[in-house]
């Protein structure tokens, strides 16, 4: 499909394990961004690559979470010993560029993360 | 699929008339905001955007309003439709060059026919 796509749409998984979320932008966008969207709640920003760099990671919430994005393209978001605070929606959105005004966010589905 | 928006605030119209979302946004400089809808199940979906040096922008049976002096943004749907119930977030952004946004809480809107 031509939209962002996130593998996988749902995970469960225990308090203490460590979990990957994937994360295929648009072709040729070289923005990507990670929010966390929890029940009844609004998106919440994590981090930003432009291109391969994170250039802002300030919304990761602690040292548990980390992002990749080694081409440019795909961005793995990592998260070690899980809690069952982390449960929520982690999206994934990528725009064509950086520009205020420029770069409309397109959003994935997310991956609903369940954390027992 | 998990509900987005299970306690948020609802606006219940009847299909045709029109709807207005309000949201208060929480940066003076923020200089950019975006409305975006989110279906049960789904990523949120860009509607409109205005800057702030605009105090209104309309689109497709959409116009956004804002009001910088009191930090107000509204979202007017004309003639609303079933198509259109889902949560509503408005968001902003003060960062500059990207997209690092701020959402509102949402509103859910209702369409009854």
């Amino acid at each position: 499909g031509a939209g962002v796509s996130q593998t996988p749409s749902n995970k469960v998984t225990e308090k203490g394990k460590y979990v990957e979320l994937r994360c295929d932008p648009i072709s040729g966008h070289t923005a990507l961004y990670w929010y966390r969207q929890s029940l009844g709640q609004g998106p919440e920003f994590l981090i930003y690559f432009q291109g391969t760099g994170a250039a802002d990671d300030s919304g990761l919430p602690n040292d548990r979470f980390f992002a990749v994005r080694p081409e440019g393209s795909v961005s793995t978001l990592k998260i070690q010993r899980t809690e069952r605070g982390d449960s929520a929606v982690y999206l994934c959105a990528s725009s064509l560029q950086q520009g205020l005004g420029t770069g409309e966010l397109f959003f994935g589905e997310g991956s609903r993360l369940t954390v027992l | 699929g998990e509900s987005v928006g299970l306690h948020l605030p609802t606006l219940s119209v009847q299909e045709g008339d029109n709807s207005i979302i309000n949201c208060a946004y929480s940066n003076s400089a923020s200089d950019y905001f975006i409305w975006y809808k989110q279906e049960s199940g789904k990523g949120p979906q860009f509607i409109i955007d205005i800057r702030s040096n605009m105090d209104k922008r309309q689109g497709q049976r959409v116009t956004v309003l804002l009001n910088k002096t009191v930090k107000h943004l509204s979202l007017q749907i004309a003639a609303t439709q079933p198509g259109d119930s889902a949560v509503y977030f408005c968001a902003e952004n003060f960062s500059g060059g990207y997209n690092k946004l701020i959402f509102g809480a949402g509103t859910r809107l209702a369409v009854h026919p």
